[in-house]
């Protein structure tokens, strides 16, 4: 079965320190990858996606992902964490090409960033 | 665009009764529609997946008969918790798909109801 693991439950940084959480998905096929931001009180918001071409992907506020598939990861990161980025991560999967497109979500990280 | 729609943002009601909860594209048409639970500091729990006209695909374990999902028109579905009681609240939250706009199935997340039941 389809499955998406968040190996960081709860990160804790200050802020300029650099990020990286991590996500690993198992599906031996050809994937569609997503992340997702919710902040304290709101809904959730795409971060970036990736879908084709360059693995290393850019999305909004300075976040990026590299997708590497050989192990198969999708690992969020920033150079430099601010105290707005306080909030809870979910790494997103879907089979490209499934008819329903089915999102399955990893369990979430929660980041915390101190001024 | 591809903007999602929840009607009501957060609604109490008392053990026993019915909530309707509201699910609407506004600027395209949702082919497919999702309907999410999400418990306190967890992830989103797909509950059921609608296809506009036909009857909802729902998840092991979530029941049918107290969920119910209609996918009536291409920018509608609603979801409705039928006798509710207390460990229902959660928040429910609607996504929205519509194959010629994300070819990707990339899906459009509505802001979610809070549902509190007494």
């Amino acid at each position: 079965a389809q499955s998406v693991s968040q190996h960081n439950h709860h990160v804790i940084l200050s802020e300029a320190a650099s990020l990286e959480l991590g996500c690993n998905y198992s599906y031996g096929g050809t994937v569609n990858l997503f992340w997702y931001v919710q902040y304290p009180g709101q809904h959730l918001q795409l971060l970036l996606k990736y879908f084709s071409g360059d693995p290393l992907v850019k999305g909004i506020k300075g976040f990026e992902a590299e997708f590497i598939k050989s192990k198969f990861s999708f690992n969020l990161r920033k150079p430099s964490v601010q105290w707005s980025d306080t909030a809870e991560y979910f790494c997103a999967v879907n089979r490209r090409g499934s008819t329903l497109g089915r999102l399955y979500f990893g369990r979430g990280t929660q980041l915390t960033v101190w001024p | 665009g591809a903007v999602v729609s929840q009607h009501p943002s957060w609604v109490i009601c008392k053990s026993g009764t019915s909530v309707k909860i509201e699910c609407r594209s506004l600027d395209f048409q949702a082919t497919t529609m999702f309907w999410y639970r999400q418990f306190p500091k967890q992830s989103l729990m797909l509950m059921a997946t609608s296809n506009e006209g036909s009857k909802a695909t729902y998840e092991q374990g979530v029941e049918k008969d107290k969920f119910l999902i209609n996918h009536a028109s291409l920018t509608l579905s609603t979801l409705t918790v039928t006798s509710a009681h207390p460990e229902d609240s959660s928040f429910y939250i609607c996504s929205a798909r519509e194959e010629g706009l994300a070819p990707h199935n990339e899906q459009f997340f509505g802001p979610g109801t809070r549902l509190t039941v007494l």
